[in-house]
């Protein structure tokens, strides 16, 4: 059975530094891209940043570019998020998702997510 | 950036109803588009990939459809567990976007 299951949420004050984490289990982790998403309080859906399976392609949200750093140990299979220079409108509930790894005519496409933890919530203020 | 648009925003039926849920994308997405069902307090949950796609263990009674820029999730007859809000989503172009939600309450 996939499980995702996320920590190091909490209370920060704008300006500070946080580190989110997603121990993975159920799947060969080193297969498959993985992504966080947050979820603002009474909010949509936000995509934040996308790591592959090698861990050697990033990609962020021009909301998050040059302040978070996504990462993944993939012997501990253990995704990561480091989060700096927080700001108010950081505050959210921060979900990571398994990638459903879909490929069809010798094209794979990411960004499909089969498998969500149960989310941390990260709360940015003074 | 590809904005979703969905509509309605809010939705109140009846346990047995036909439920459908658009979503119109900025600009053509292909078929790469998906639909999540997410309860109050829960992660989203997969329903649909690639427009029409029935991810493994959803029921047959939702469906989706759709390409280009219009796209619809249809419930054929909506349960209890089906009360949720419903969040469409592109990977045709960086970045993914959501859309806004619909919120499908009890009548």
């Amino acid at each position: 059975e996939v499980q995702l299951l996320e920590s190091g949420g909490g209370l920060v004050q704008p300006g500070g530094s946080l580190r989110l984490s997603c121990a993975a289990s159920g799947f060969t982790f080193s297969s498959y891209a993985m992504s966080w998403v947050r979820q603002a309080p009474g909010k949509g859906l936000e995509w934040v940043s996308a790591i592959s399976g090698s861990g050697g392609s990033t990609y962020y949200a021009d909301s998050v570019k040059g302040r978070f750093t996504i990462s993944r140990d993939n012997s501990k299979n253990t995704l990561y998020l480091q989060m700096n220079s927080l700001r108010a409108e950081d505050t959210a509930v921060y979900y990571c998702a398994k990638d459903l790894g879909y490929c069809t005519g010798g094209v794979c496409y990411t960004y499909y997510f089969d498998y969500w933890g149960q989310g941390t919530l990260v709360t940015v203020s003074s | 950036d590809i904005q979703l648009t969905q509509s309605p925003s809010f939705l109140s039926a009846s346990v047995g109803d036909r439920v459908t849920i658009t979503c119109r994308a900025s600009q053509g997405i292909s078929s790469y588009l998906a639909w999540y069902q997410q309860k109050p307090g829960k992660a989203p949950k997969l329903l649909i990939y690639a427009a029409s796609t029935l991810q493994s263990g959803v029921p047959s009674r939702f469906s989706g459809s759709g390409s280009g820029t219009e796209f619809t999730l249809t419930i054929s007859s909506l349960q209890p567990e089906d009360f949720a809000t419903y969040y469409c989503q592109q990977l045709n172009s960086y970045p993914p976007t959501f859309g806004q939600g619909t919120k499908v309450e009890i009548k």
